[in-house]
C-alpha cells in the first residue's frame, strides 16, 4: 500500500518556463512533508519543506503548496533551468511517533530543456 | 553537508558472500537510518536507529541486519547477499527543523551482487 504517490514519472518544461511537481498521500496522521532532489550519483539533497499547519512555504525559486483536504502537495519551481534536472521525491511524516521515518514517494524525473 | 561518510562507496560481490556497509557521522545524531533506492521503487526504508545499541525494521529488512555500538557508526550488514540485494544504498540522519525531522542523505554505497 503506497502512502505516497506521484503519479507522473516524468516531466519535461522549456527552461524559463514553470515545473510543477505533484504528490498525493493518503495517511492522514501525516503532519510534516518534503521536497529532496536527485542528481545521478549522488545522495538525495533536501530542497524544502511545509509543515500540516501551513498551506505554502516558498524559499527562492521554489513553493511547495499544500492541500490537507485533499491530500495532495504540489512544488513549483519558477523559472525552471537546466541545472534542475533532476529526480524529485515527495516525502511525509508523522510527528510524535517516536521514529521520525520519512516515507517516500517513488519520484519523478524532470528534464529542464534549454 | 551532514557529516555523513559512507563506505564502501562502490562494491561488486558475488552471491553468497556476506556484506557489510559502513556509515559513519561526525554530529552526534541520535537517529540513523538505511535506505535502499531502486528503479520504480523511490527510497525505501531498510533500518533504523534511535541511538546506540537501539534498532528498528524499516519496511524491506529482510535480509539485512544492523548494529549501532556507537553513536557515530551504523553498520548495515547483508548476511547473505543475493542478485535482489543489488542497489543503491543510503546512509541518513535527521535533525529537528522546528516543524518536523528532516532527513539528510550520505552519497550513497553502490552494490552489485553477482
Amino acid at each position: 500500500d503506497q502512502q505516497v504517490k506521484q503519479n507522473s514519472p516524468s516531466l519535461s518544461v522549456q527552461e524559463g518556463r514553470i515545473s510543477i511537481l505533484n504528490c498525493d498521500y493518503t495517511n492522514s496522521m501525516f503532519d510534516y512533508f518534503l521536497w529532496y532532489k536527485k542528481y545521478p550519483a549522488e545522495g538525495p539533497t533536501f530542497l524544502i519543506s511545509i509543515s500540516s499547519i501551513k498551506d505554502k512555504n516558498e524559499d527562492g525559486r521554489f513553493t511547495v503548496f499544500l492541500n490537507k483536504s485533499a491530500k495532495h502537495l504540489s512544488l513549483h519551481i519558477v523559472p525552471s533551468q537546466p541545472g534542475d534536472s533532476a529526480v524529485y521525491f515527495c516525502a511525509a511524516s508523522a510527528s510524535g511517533g517516536g521514529s521520525e521515518k520519512l516515507v517516500f514517494g517513488k519520484g519523478t524525473k524532470l528534464t529542464v530543456n534549454p | 553537508d551532514a557529516g555523513i561518510t559512507q563506505s564502501p562507496r562502490h562494491k561488486v560481490t558475488e552471491t553468497g558472500t556476506p556484506v557489510t556497509l559502513r556509515c559513519h557521522q561526525t554530529e552526534n545524531h541520535r537517529y540513523m537510518y538505511w535506505y535502499r533506492q531502486d528503479p520504480g521503487h523511490g527510497l525505501r526504508l531498510i533500518h533504523y536507529s534511535y541511538g546506540v545499541k537501539d534498532t528498528d525494521k524499516g519496511e524491506v529488512s529482510d535480509g539485512y541486519s544492523v548494529s549501532r555500538s556507537k553513536t557515530e557508526d551504523f553498520l548495515l550488514t547483508l548476511e547473505s547477499a543475493t542478485s535482489s540485494q543489488t542497489s543503491v544504498y543510503f546512509c541518513a540522519i535527521s535533525e529537528w527543523a522546528g516543524s518536523g525531522n528532516t532527513i539528510y542523505f550520505g552519497e550513497g554505497s553502490w552494490l552489485t551482487v553477482v
